[in-house]
């Protein structure tokens, strides 16, 4: 099956620093990545959606300042939380979506990264 | 009202039992049925994929879509202690738009 490579796994910061999370479509090319976060015992929440080559479509309530998100390659798109406070600290999946009318809207996860701001 | 009900349990059952999970939706446009895994602090990992309505088999899993009830549901047979996680569905409208997601149900698997 497909595989998405987050990174880090876990991160722990400084309040006011900046965080870059990594996320790699390793054996396909995806025009499209998500990016989600997800409270403890809730279900993902949609943050944002990066198509390659363009801007972010953010979600409503979704600082766009906050949540930087690049999606330079077909193969890679970046999450930075800028400035980071401790009301950010929680669990950011990105998903990539394989392309095609035939492949249907099938997302493929990466593992998640635990951010923890202090 | 909620697009897509699912009940967040925690459903308990013996090992070797068949563990039944459900979703209900609202919108009849949904042609695209997911069911994700997710283990604890990990990703949500894809188990079943069905387009428009009907039976889908995969081993230990089964998925049936029933469009005219807006009714969708997985039963894992022979279950094992392994299979305890949350168990998300995922719908969508088409092949680009996003998926909506189920609260989640989380399965526990006795030995």
């Amino acid at each position: 099956g497909a595989v998405v490579s987050q990174h880090p796994s876990w991160v722990i910061c400084k309040s006011g620093t900046s965080v870059k999370i990594e996320c790699r479509s390793l054996d396909f090319q995806a025009t499209t990545m998500f990016w989600y976060r997800q409270f403890p015992k809730q279900s993902l929440m949609l943050m944002a959606t990066s198509n390659e080559g363009s801007k972010a479509t953010y979600e409503q309530g979704v600082e766009k300042d906050k949540f930087l998100i690049n999606h330079a390659s077909l193969t890679l798109s970046t999450l930075t939380v800028t400035s980071a406070h401790p009301e950010d600290s929680s669990f950011y999946i990105c998903s990539a979506r394989v392309g095609g009318v035939k492949a249907g809207n099938i997302q493929y996860f990466g593992a998640g990264t635990r951010l923890s701001v202090l | 009202q909620k697009e897509v009900e699912q009940d967040p349990g925690p459903l308990s059952v013996p090992e070797g039992a068949i563990v039944s999970l459900n979703c209900t939706y609202s919108n009849s446009a949904f042609q695209y049925f997911m069911w994700y895994r997710q283990y604890s602090r990990k990703g949500p990992e894809l188990l079943m994929y069905t387009y428009s309505s009907g039976n889908k088999e995969d081993g230990r899993f089964t998925a049936q879509v029933d469009k005219s009830s807006k009714y969708i549901s997985l039963f894992i047979r022979d279950s094992q202690p392994s299979d305890s996680a949350t168990y998300l569905c995922a719908l969508t409208t088409d092949s680009w738009g996003k998926l909506q997601f189920g609260a989640g149900t989380q399965v526990v698997v006795t030995p």
